[in-house]
């Protein structure tokens, strides 16, 4: 089973306008971390936010918040007022548990297109 | 600009060939992560080296080895490549061993083709 799911393969939005990329993960562990990272054309990984699992408010950072909903197991990426420079393929990941030697599992990402 | 550096950032070279793809990770990040990116196969975890010791392994292959320095850059080596190899490798580092609060952070990238 998927760990990390991300079901929009694409989105678009016009500049200005806030949209939402979702993210669903799967797992038994009660201590976790998620991230959002973000892909330009370019190719480099780009980190935006992190949420914890007993983190009790959702993460902000500038324009990028997580809306965390952690009963539904989703931690979904808002980015408000878009700019063109957004336009890019934005990963999900999960990090599980606090024992060493853990990666990050990533989901298959949703490519955001900005226009104008 | 993350901090991580890799070289060289793009690779090309034959079936049969051998690799390294070098990685110095952020300031005072002791972990440095491996990860291949393909189409086929999205974003895997190759290998992470913490202080020097190999701390965890994930799909990595035979043919590829790594090992982290006591500078703590790393070196990704791969050997007996194939045309399936073909694909971003990127290397990350985080502070610590493990832990999911512990951020990692990219570099960017060594795109290597297999021709």
């Amino acid at each position: 089973a998927q760990k990390i799911t991300q079901t929009q393969p694409g989105m678009f939005v016009q500049e200005k306008e806030a949209v939402t990329l979702d993210c669903t993960y799967d797992t038994s562990d009660p201590s976790y971390g998620l991230f959002w990272y973000k892909q330009p054309s370019s190719g480099e990984m780009i980190f935006l936010i992190y949420q914890g699992s007993y983190d009790q408010q959702n993460a902000t950072e500038g324009r990028y918040s997580l809306n965390f909903q952690k009963a539904r197991k989703s931690a979904n990426l808002v980015i408000s007022a878009s700019q063109l420079g957004d336009s890019a393929m934005y990963f999900c990941a999960m990090r599980e548990s606090n024992q060493a030697g853990t990666a990050l599992i990533f989901g298959k990402g949703t490519t955001l297109s900005v226009s104008s | 600009d993350s901090g991580v550096t890799q070289t060289p950032k793009h690779l090309i070279t034959a079936t049969g060939q051998r690799v390294t793809l070098r990685c110095s990770p952020r300031s005072g990040d002791l972990s440095v992560y491996w990860y291949q990116q393909s189409l086929d196969q999205g974003l895997q975890f190759l290998i992470q080296y913490y202080n020097g010791e190999e701390r965890a392994k994930g799909n990595i292959l035979e043919r590829f080895s790594a090992q982290q320095f006591p500078d703590l850059h790393s070196e990704l080596n791969l050997s007996s490549l194939e045309l399936g190899d073909s694909a971003l490798y990127f290397c990350a580092s985080s502070v610590e061993a493990g832990g999911h609060t512990d951020t990692q952070y990219f570099g960017p990238g060594t795109r290597l083709t297999v021709l």
